[in-house]
């Protein structure tokens, strides 16, 4: 357990849907990230967040759209993706200017 | 090309060292990190080396640091079936705080 958790683990969803994934941290931090993971590809940073302000968009397409309603929780809300969004979606948190990021179990996310 | 890297795969046998090699190109890293991610699971820390550092060793983990190669490498001494992961090497540029990691390498242990 690293004090970050995700939900849903796994999001099946057609290109038409609109979904939104669920991180919170019992850690502290405030600081909090969304990576997203395909395979054998580097992490990709997507958004970073600092105490609730968005500090990092990393050219991500409007599909995408992050919320941060405080320095506990962050979401990320989908709509209208595509099968090449299908992906881990993983959350961390870290103190700012920490070195140290923690992260959670991730979402498994298939776009039909 | 990518800025930290990786090769993607290695076999090692129960009880022998695993080694995984890294490169890197900011030289101005400050901190350079090794995660771990089991199957189902995000990453989790393992281990990190201040850039002023050559050595770090953790109990069966050994982190080497060339900077003037910007080389990385951890050893695994005594690989067990539960070190059986994916590896990822990290670094986080002087005055930033953002992590670039590699691709990871894919460890899998015989028997």
């Amino acid at each position: 357990e690293t004090g970050v958790t995700q939900t849903p683990r796994h999001l099946v969803m057609g290109m038409t849907n609109k979904k939104s994934l669920k991180c919170e941290q019992h850690l502290g931090h405030n600081a909090m990230y969304w990576y997203k993971q395909s395979a054998k590809k580097p992490l990709e940073l997507m958004f970073v967040y600092n105490f609730k302000e968005q500090t990092e968009n990393n050219s991500v397409p409007s599909r995408f759209s992050p919320e941060c309603p405080n320095s506990s929780h962050l979401f990320l809300h989908l709509h209208t993706l595509q099968p090449e969004d299908s992906a881990l979606y993983l959350c961390a948190s870290s103190q700012v200017g920490g070195e140290k990021l923690f992260f959670g179990s991730g979402t498994q996310l298939s776009v039909l | 090309g990518e800025d930290v890297e990786q090769s993607l795969f290695l076999s090692v046998r129960e009880g022998d060292s695993s080694v995984i090699n890294c490169t890197y190109t900011d030289s101005s890293s400050t901190y350079l990190y090794w995660y771990k991610q089991e199957p189902g699971a995000g990453l989790q820390l393992l281990t990190y080396i201040f850039s002023n550092m050559d050595m770090k060793q953790d109990q069966r983990l050994t982190v080497l640091l060339n900077k003037k190669d910007k080389h990385l490498s951890l050893r695994i001494a005594d690989t067990q079936t539960g070190d059986s992961a994916i590896y990822f090497c990290a670094e986080i540029p002087k005055n930033d705080y953002k992590l670039s990691f590699g691709a990871g390498t894919t460890v899998t242990v015989r028997a």
